[in-house]
């Protein structure tokens, strides 16, 4: 079956490390996206990738950083630059950006708790 | 910029009653909306969307008209159940200029349905 996975489900971290969240996805996407999940604050992004072997700075990318080696991997690292990494991470693909209606498609997200 | 405002949660109904959760948006250009549902400790998954003015999308009995002239895109369903209990997400997404298809959401409204 085709989808985004994301590992692990829950990351648990100490103050001043940096951690590495994984996404993979096996629908032949172009595009995708890392969003930060706050109680009653919505999805944030952080970083997003047109295409492989480029990426752009979302509205909340202090802290963070991503490659884009392969198209179906956009691993996102949470720095110890980031002051507040607590939250919950999603990681999304879709067929394309500029593509009217192009639906995003959501894995099943990775929780991060600093210690 | 492009903004996404839902109506305040949390909802509260009791099963079989009427539902509408109020978005309302701002953005240049024609974007698309769209809905998207979480359920407890998972990504979101798209529930319904539309690409232009006067479309309306219905998904597992949920309706949504896109209303350009009240920039609007509320949701209803006639009558929910407690399966429907989750988080629902506006979102906005201009193809064009340099949005690259980013979506913007509201910060999502929680339902719950009660038997």
């Amino acid at each position: 079956d085709g989808g985004i996975t994301q590992s692990p489900k829950y990351l648990f971290r100490k103050e001043g490390q940096n951690v590495t969240l994984s996404c993979e996805q096996n629908l032949n996407h172009d595009a995708m996206y890392w969003y930060r999940q706050d109680p009653g604050q919505g999805l944030r992004l952080i970083y997003y990738s047109q295409i492989v072997n480029d990426f752009q700075k979302g509205d909340i990318a202090e802290g963070y950083s991503v490659s884009r080696e392969k198209k179906e991997s956009f691993p996102l690292t949470v720095t110890s630059a980031q002051k507040n990494p607590t939250a919950f991470y999603l990681c999304a693909s879709s067929t394309g950006t500029g593509v009217p209606g192009a639906e995003q498609f959501f894995g099943p997200g990775t929780r991060l708790t600093v210690l | 910029g492009d903004s996404v405002t839902q109506m305040e949660g949390p909802v509260t109904l009791s099963e079989e009653a009427f539902l509408t959760i109020n978005c309302t948006y701002t953005a240049t250009g024609y974007p698309s909306l769209f809905w998207y549902v979480q359920y407890p400790g998972e990504g979101l998954q798209l529930l319904l969307k539309a690409t232009k003015a006067d479309d309306k999308g219905s998904n597992k009995g949920f309706e949504a008209t896109y209303r350009k002239e009240t920039t609007s895109f509320h949701l209803e369903k006639g009558s929910v159940q407690v399966s429907d209990s989750a988080v629902y997400f506006c979102g906005l997404a201009n193809a064009g200029g340099t949005s690259y298809g980013k979506l913007t959401f509201g910060q999502g409204t929680i339902l719950t349905v009660h038997p």
